[in-house]
């Protein structure tokens, strides 16, 4: 499993738009890049899932690069319900996630 | 459908005395999984299943068991409660697969051993 780095914390403001960016120099190349989202006493939930280039869906899109050695989790327009840690995974698949810190994510208005 | 569920919410545990989470799933998944989460980490693999009847050790399997005998059942037990098992545990159950990456998570169970 590829390891993971993504900035500790991250504030914005509501309205405005979040990029955490991943690093996974190690990825594999039949590794896919995740993101789940955890709200304080909740378990994780999936938001994104991506190979290459640009995938967008009803929360989130996720940008990755041609050399897939980090990605973009885009969140836009955030409000205050997007307060949350946020975690970039990549595996290939079969199950096996593996977390790490995750970035936590303040929302102010 | 109720999803992922686990009982019991919360547990207090004196050292030494043993427990058994239960996890239940109704989407007919094949894979499912127990993780733990201390404070300010990440969620880190105990064990998992591929299908009933089946169980592997992940990442920190030391103390815990686990069980598989019904497809939407998966049991996690603590044979003699450590004060470093105290955690919040959570189930999660996937379709499986090679292109298996979303889970589906439980509440957690909130574990205190003293």
């Amino acid at each position: 499993l590829a390891k993971t780095t993504q900035p500790i914390s991250m504030d914005s403001y509501e309205g405005q738009e979040v990029n955490i960016t991943c690093s996974h120099n190690n990825i594999a190349t039949n590794d896919y890049i995740t993101w789940y989202q955890q709200f304080p006493s909740q378990g994780p939930r999936f938001i994104i899932q991506g190979y290459k280039t640009k995938v967008t869906n009803e929360v989130a899109s996720l940008f990755i690069p041609a050399d897939r050695k980090s990605s973009t989790l885009s969140l836009p327009r955030v409000s205050l319900s997007d307060t949350a840690v946020y975690y970039c995974l990549v595996g290939d698949g079969w199950g096996k996630l593996q977390f790490g810190a995750g970035t936590q994510v303040v929302v102010t208005p | 459908n109720a999803g992922v569920t686990q009982t019991p919410k919360f547990r207090v545990l004196k050292t030494g005395q043993s427990m058994t989470l239960l996890c239940a799933q109704d989407m007919n998944h094949e894979y499912m999984y127990w993780y733990r989460q201390d404070p300010g980490m990440g969620l880190r693999l105990i064990h998992y299943s591929v299908g009933e009847g089946t169980t592997a050790k992940g990442e920190v399997p030391d103390g815990y068991n686990v069980s598989r005998l019904k497809k939407q059942n998966f049991l996690l037990g603590l044979e003699s409660a450590a004060p470093s098992q105290t955690s919040v545990y959570f189930c999660a159950s996937s379709t499986g697969g090679q292109e298996d990456y979303e889970q589906y998570f439980g509440p957690g169970t909130r574990l205190t051993v003293t």
